[in-house]
């Protein structure tokens, strides 16, 4: 069963600290795996999307790694700031046709960025 | 670019009566659209696939007679919750694909709908 795997579930840090948040993933075929920052009562927003052949991809303070062979995946958050309280979501997009590109989402990790 | 708006944001309706939510891509054309919907604390999940001009696709468990689906045009994607009942009450978020870019599966997601049934 194609499943992608988040932790940790909750995070509390600093404001101005770094941290980082982990994906792991089983789905294949894989296509890409893109992180989404969600904002409570608001839509996913996309902050990175990498194909298998990417390593790493950055947006600003958001920093993805990937890693295809062993399946997992980081978003590394720097300097962080208030704003950036929120669930952050990796899904894992299949290849092929069917339920094989279907979005595969995790259960997010919810960040509380305090001053 | 690639702004997608949702309308209303919340909704709060009594029991049996039934709601539409309007889904709409303001700067790009969207041969599908996709609905889902989100509990508190859990991941999106899919109801259903929606394609300019022909007949929803629904996910298994996602009762089609009762979220209606209609994609009329390019821009434009509406869910209708049916006879709307406590259970149904949930965010209900949409997404727009890019046209021609199905491989990819790009989604633009919209700010999400809430509806609350009593």
């Amino acid at each position: 069963k194609n499943q992608v795997e988040q932790s940790p579930q909750s995070l509390i840090i600093l404001e101005g600290k770094n941290c980082t948040l982990q994906c792991n993933y089983t789905v294949s075929p894989f296509s890409n795996l893109r992180w989404y920052k969600q904002d409570t009562g608001r839509g996913p927003v996309s902050l990175t999307i990498m194909t298998f052949s990417e390593n790493t991809k950055s947006n600003g303070r958001y920093t993805a790694t990937l890693d295809a062979d062993t399946k997992q995946s980081s978003l590394h958050i720097t300097a962080s700031q208030l704003s950036d309280s929120a669930s952050y979501i990796c899904v894992v997009n299949g290849y092929g046709g069917g339920n094989n590109r279907k979005l595969i989402w995790g259960l997010g990790t919810s960040l509380a960025v305090n001053p | 670019g690639a702004v997608v708006s949702q309308h209303p944001s919340r909704v709060i309706c009594k029991s049996g009566t039934s709601v539409k939510i309007e889904c709409r891509s303001l700067d790009f054309q969207a041969t599908t659209m996709f609905w889902y919907r989100q509990f508190p604390k859990q991941s999106l999940m899919l109801m259903a696939t929606s394609n300019e001009g022909s007949k929803a696709t629904y996910e298994q468990g996602v009762e089609k007679d009762k979220f209606l689906i209609n994609h009329a045009s390019l821009t434009l994607s509406t869910l209708t919750v049916t006879s709307a009942h406590p259970e149904d009450s949930s965010f209900y978020i949409c997404s727009a694909r890019l046209t021609g870019l199905a491989d990819y599966n790009e989604q633009f997601f919209g700010p999400g709908t809430r509806l609350t049934v009593l």
